[in-house]
């Protein structure tokens, strides 16, 4: 138990669904981040958010929303996505330091997109 | 950030030390070197992190060379239970937030 918590673990919807997963941290943290792991592939950064602003978007296509209402909870809302992206996707947060800060994950969302 | 090199794979046998190398021959001075691990379909667990000086928590310790091109994860006992994918990252200190780019990994299997 990390303190990073993630619903739903699993979630099978079809390519004109409207869903979002939820990622909920319990440490206090204030940076918030989602990954997407795809089979056989390394992690991948989606979004971050930084003291509830965005700050990164890798290029993520538009068909993934992240939202991060306050420093504890983070969304993805996901509409018409594609077999493709069917994959693990894990959130993590941090707390920022003046050096260094270390990212904790919550268990992941197992996608299915059918 | 620095890349790293790890091996595919290794095998340890169960109750003995596990030693895990990763090579960052290009690491810069204010870079950290952190160790995840992922135990199949799971999020990635934190182990322990280093600048310089060698690390030890309760779940490992940290070796890393004088010059600081490459470390080694200490696993003192390994147990069944450790058998996962372990990541080493090198990632810049001093940024407004954390950025952890992933690589293959080593896959350690621990064996009775």
């Amino acid at each position: 138990e990390t303190g990073v918590t993630q619903t739903p673990r699993h979630l099978v919807m079809g390519m004109t669904n409207k869903k979002s997963l939820k990622c909920e941290q319990h440490l206090g943290h204030n940076a918030m981040y989602w990954y997407k792991q795809s089979a056989k592939k390394p992690l991948e950064l989606m979004f971050v958010y930084s003291l509830e602003e965005r700050v990164e978007n890798n290029s993520v296509p538009s068909r993934f929303s992240p939202e991060c209402p306050n420093s504890s909870h983070l969304f993805l809302h996901l509409h018409t996505l594609q077999p493709e992206d069917s994959a693990l996707y894990l959130c993590a947060s941090s707390l920022l330091g003046p050096s260094t800060d270390t990212q904790y994950f919550g268990p992941g969302t197992r996608l299915t997109v059918l | 950030d620095a890349k790293t090199t790890q091996p595919p794979s290794m095998d340890c046998a169960e109750g003995r030390a596990a030693n895990l190398p990763c090579n960052h021959s290009t690491i810069s001075g204010n870079e950290y070197v952190y160790w995840y691990r992922q135990i199949h379909s799971q999020g990635p667990q934190y182990i322990i992190h280093g600048l310089k000086n060698n690390e030890t928590n309760e779940m490992a310790s940290l070796i890393i060379t004088e010059d600081r091109k490459s470390s080694t994860l200490i696993l003192p006992h390994a147990t069944l239970r450790d058998t996962a994918v372990y990541y080493c990252i090198v990632r810049a200190g001093g940024t407004s937030y954390g950025k952890l780019t992933f690589g293959q990994g080593t896959i350690l299997t621990v064996h009775p």
